[in-house]
């Protein structure tokens, strides 16, 4: 199994653009999360879903968008992208059932915004 | 809601000696309790967790933590540290109490070891 996999590792932005990241896990988890991570701040949660087709806002959602189409598959949209969203992604993923809580994190993505 | 206080951003230790790394907690339902770590450059990987069995937990690498109630604690603790222990440690503490399951993070404690 790759586990958690995150697709772009780095990307440079200039302000306005927009890109998406796509976070792939192949061990059928129902749950999957996007964190932020800035230093100083912990991870911070964008958004998550605890099931195809179904989104919820987390605790910092303002200025990105997901979708989850695909089980598997767990997309993090920025529309038009400003500085302080430069930062490192991280994509995780969870089983809904079972004495295990814990969260499977993915390698992440360092994205910088000019 | 949730929320976790680490104590100390820095932490340093000579190596061989003991490692406390502090976490303290506040939840409304009995709480599930996560150390991860991040070795630089990568992702988080889970050191323990607490999910109401036994209080004292023990993980990966030699640590172990204490769940204690009285004092909404969850420190990290490990014997003799190792320059191979350096990397960043966060506590997280979960809300399943709704039906689904999120984590919050502490806002991490970087672990120094010097030779």
């Amino acid at each position: 199994n790759a586990g958690v996999t995150q697709t772009p590792k780095f990307r440079v932005l200039k302000t306005g653009q927009s890109m998406t990241l796509l976070c792939a896990q192949d061990m059928n988890h129902e749950y999957m999360y996007w964190y932020r991570q800035d230093p100083g701040m912990g991870l911070r949660l964008i958004h998550y879903s605890v099931g195809e087709g179904t989104t919820a806002k987390g605790e910092v959602p303002d200025g990105y968008n997901v979708s989850r189409l695909k089980k598997q598959n767990f997309l993090l949209g920025l529309e038009s992208a400003a500085p302080s969203q430069t930062s490192v992604y991280f994509c995780a993923s969870k089983l809904t059932s079972g004495s295990s809580y814990e969260q499977y994190f993915g390698p992440g993505t360092r994205l910088t915004v000019t | 809601a949730q929320s976790v206080t680490q104590l100390g951003s820095h932490v340093s230790v000579s190596e061989g000696a003991l490692v406390l790394l502090r976490c303290n907690y506040s939840s409304s339902v009995p709480p599930y309790l996560f150390w991860y770590v991040q070795y630089p450059n990568q992702g988080l990987q889970l050191l323990l967790k607490y999910t109401s069995a036994a209080t004292l937990v023990k993980g990966i690498n030699g640590f172990e933590a204490e769940f204690k109630k009285s004092e909404t604690s969850f420190h990290l603790t490990k014997p003799s540290a190792h320059m191979s222990d350096a990397a960043e440690y966060f506590c997280a503490v979960s809300d399943h109490g709704a039906g689904y399951s999120t984590l919050t993070f502490g806002k991490g404690t970087m672990l120094l070891v010097s030779p």
